[in-house]
């Protein structure tokens, strides 16, 4: 099936650890983008990527880093910076362009203890 | 970046129809609105968009103000399963620093009484 794959889907990990949260998609997107959502809130842009090789802060990037080494992954790591990691976290793929849909994976839930 | 303004909340009957309102007055004249969903615990999932004309597929219509400052996305009929967050987005055609940014606002939480 094509689609856009996040795993894990809940993930643990002990404070001032790294982490890093997989993003895969085999829809031939170049465009990859990376939200975070608190309870309650809507989605904060983190990164998001046009391209392969390139890819541009969002509103929060502050505490996280990504690379895009192929097209068809987008990984995000959470670093110890990142002040409050707790959260749910979202990516998305689409065609670049305005006149085009964003498809968004299922998430993963980070909690930080 | 142009942002986009909707209700907290609104409330509807199960198989009314529901009109979901969102103003962006600050739209540039090449802005795509766009309005995606979510269901609890899950991504967001596509609705619908547009740019000029009102637009009709499966899911919901959109019909745009003629100064395109404001929009609003049609359930024509609700349903439980249509009970979520729904969110108006503006989408940047290509040029410029924003280029393929996709920024979602707070949204609106549609609740659907039977």
């Amino acid at each position: 099936d094509g689609g856009i794959t996040q795993s894990p889907k809940y993930l643990f990990r002990k404070e001032g650890q790294n982490v890093t949260l997989s993003c895969e998609q085999n829809l031939n997107h170049d465009a990859m983008y990376w939200y975070r959502q608190d309870p309650g809130q809507g989605l904060r842009l983190i990164y998001y990527s046009q391209i392969v090789n390139d890819f541009q802060k969002g509103d929060i990037a502050e505490g996280y880093s990504v690379s895009r080494e192929k097209k068809e992954s987008f990984p995000l790591t959470v670093t110890s910076a990142q002040k409050n990691p707790t959260a749910f976290y979202l990516c998305a793929s689409s065609i670049t362009g305005a006149n085009t849909e964003a498809f968004f994976g299922q998430g993963t839930r980070l909690t930080v203890v | 970046d142009a942002k986009t303004t909707q209700p907290n909340s609104m409330e509807s009957n199960e198989e009314e129809p529901v009109h979901l309102p969102c103003n962006h007055s600050t739209i540039s004249g090449t802005d795509y609105i766009h309005w995606y969903r979510q269901l609890p615990s899950q991504g967001p999932e596509y609705v619908i968009h547009g740019l000029t004309s009102n637009v009709n597929n499966r899911m919901a219509s959109l019909a745009i103000a003629e100064d395109r400052k404001s929009s609003t996305l049609i359930l024509h009929r609700a349903t439980l399963r249509d009970a979520a967050v729904y969110y108006c987005i503006l989408r940047v055609v290509a040029g410029g620093t924003s280029y393929g940014k996709l920024t979602f606002g707070q949204g609106t939480i549609l609740t659907v009484h039977p």
